[in-house]
């Protein structure tokens, strides 16, 4: 089974500093992964996505993420954090599903928040 | 926002009674994807359908069960309610197997 893991479940940054959220990966074949963010009593928005090609992937609202492939790792990041990105941040992989489907696994989130 | 809606917004229920939930998928998709996030928890995936069809299903009981209907949009009904079944319930559209987009979500308490 695919899974991705969030190992922090809260990170602190001061705004105007870089801020990363770590995710880790276990899959077999080419990973299909992804950024979501989730605001209180709101759904998920997406953010970004690692389908193939350039290890480093821009996504909305100046946030990137660096695919590694050694480290199974796909780190969000972003260069200067602001308030308004305080959230619970979410890794997932998609993988395919009996009957033709695919299906999101998400990690267990990352409660990020930027402070004054 | 993304043209993903739920309707309604919050619910509550007793134990044992059943429950249908909405989606209205965005212009364009055609497949729409449940999941159930329970407080302090990530999305669980409960099924998929693809042009009026399930087409995966995850790790829930059949009382869980669903209908895509020719608009594209989707129901989820759930039976025999248990306080368990207390959660955010997302709604996804996508075009295929490309990018999921959610809506706000519904907020089920069983009671």
């Amino acid at each position: 089974a695919q899974s991705v893991a969030q190992p922090e479940d809260q990170v602190n940054v001061a705004e105007g500093n870089p801020l990363t959220v770590k995710c880790t990966y276990s899959v077999s074949g080419n990973p299909y992964l992804f950024w979501y963010v989730q605001y209180p009593n709101r759904g998920l928005q997406f953010l970004l996505k690692y389908i193939t090609g350039d290890n480093l992937v821009k996504g909305s609202y100046g946030f990137e993420a660096e695919f590694n492939k050694s480290q199974t790792s796909f780190h969000l990041k972003k260069p200067s954090a602001l308030v308004s990105d305080s959230a619970l941040y979410f890794c997932a992989v998609s993988q395919a599903v009996t009957g033709g489907g695919n299906k999101l696994t998400f990690g267990t989130g990352t409660q990020l928040k930027v402070e004054l | 926002e993304t043209g993903v809606t739920q309707s309604p917004t919050h619910l509550i229920k007793t134990r044992g009674q059943q429950v249908t939930l909405r989606c209205s998928s965005q212009s364009g998709h055609n497949t729409v994807s449940w999941y159930q996030q329970a407080l302090g928890q990530g999305p669980q995936f409960i099924f998929q359908y693809y042009r009026e069809e399930e087409n995966g299903r995850g790790n829930f009981p059949p009382r869980f069960s669903g209908l895509q209907f020719p608009n594209y949009s989707s129901e989820l009904n759930v039976n025999a309610l248990e306080l368990d079944d207390s959660a955010l319930y997302l709604c996804a559209s996508s075009s295929a197997k490309n990018i999921q987009y959610f809506g706000a979500g519904t907020r089920l308490s069983v009671l």
